[in-house]
């Protein structure tokens, strides 16, 4: 079984502050996990994905996410937020071997200017 | 590489009417899914093909929905007598089917049920 909980549906920020967004995963294997984004009336983009490398994963846009297994934490970051960054974030999960995704509930991020 | 494609990207139906949704994935890639998401929600996994074969489907995807990869290419997605219920957000992803694999998902197509 796998699942992720995304705490804070709703997030805001100032333009040029720290974005974190947090996600915890649960998974009975080996978990892949997955930052996505979605802007209005679109699909979702891969913004990066942990697949057991290094637990510091780097994405576009200057966003990252750090595994930490003993918290079961797939939390994202980024240092500067930019007015392009408001959209909606999904975490995912994916257990080794499996091959459904798991998403979150998402989390809306606001840049305020 | 043109990405996923979704047709229709907005549809409009009455209750009781069948509807009927295309997805072209990724040109090599042999895995594709389907994905529901409703306002507030993320996506739920629907279900899956290797190639031709579906392999897994979710309780999700009850009688009235069915799934296609006749040729292991494009899919449709079906679904008879639809209900208000059904109105929701229908995504398709497509992934090369290696480990480590990552889903790649078109725009979607917007399903309302009047």
């Amino acid at each position: 079984a796998q699942s992720v909980t995304q705490l804070g549906s709703h997030v805001s920020v100032s333009e040029g502050a720290l974005v974190l967004l947090r996600c915890n995963y649960s998974s009975s294997v080996p978990p892949y996990l997955f930052w996505y984004v979605q802007y209005p009336n679109q699909g979702l983009q891969l913004l990066l994905k942990y697949t057991s490398a290094a637990t510091l994963v780097k994405g576009i846009n200057d966003f990252e996410a750090e595994f930490k297994k003993s918290e079961t934490s797939f939390h994202l970051t980024k240092p500067s937020a930019h007015m392009s960054d408001a959209a909606e974030y999904f975490c995912a999960v994916r257990g080794g071997g499996y091959q459904k995704v798991t998403f979150g509930t998402g989390t809306k991020l606001q840049v305020i200017p | 590489d043109t990405g996923v494609s979704q047709d229709p990207r907005h549809k409009i139906t009455k209750r009781g009417q069948n509807v009927t949704f295309r997805c072209d994935p990724i040109s090599e890639h042999n895995r594709l899914y389907w994905y529901r998401q409703t306002l507030g929600q993320g996506p739920e996994f629907l279900t899956y093909f290797q190639n031709e074969a579906q392999l897994e489907k979710s309780r999700l995807l009850s009688d009235r929905f069915s799934a296609e990869r006749p040729k292991g290419s494009f899919s449709t997605l079906e679904i008879q007598r639809t209900e208000q219920g059904d109105s929701a957000m229908y995504l398709c992803a497509s992934s090369l089917g290696v480990d480590q694999e990552t889903q790649y998902f078109g725009p979607g197509t917007r399903l309302l049920v009047l």
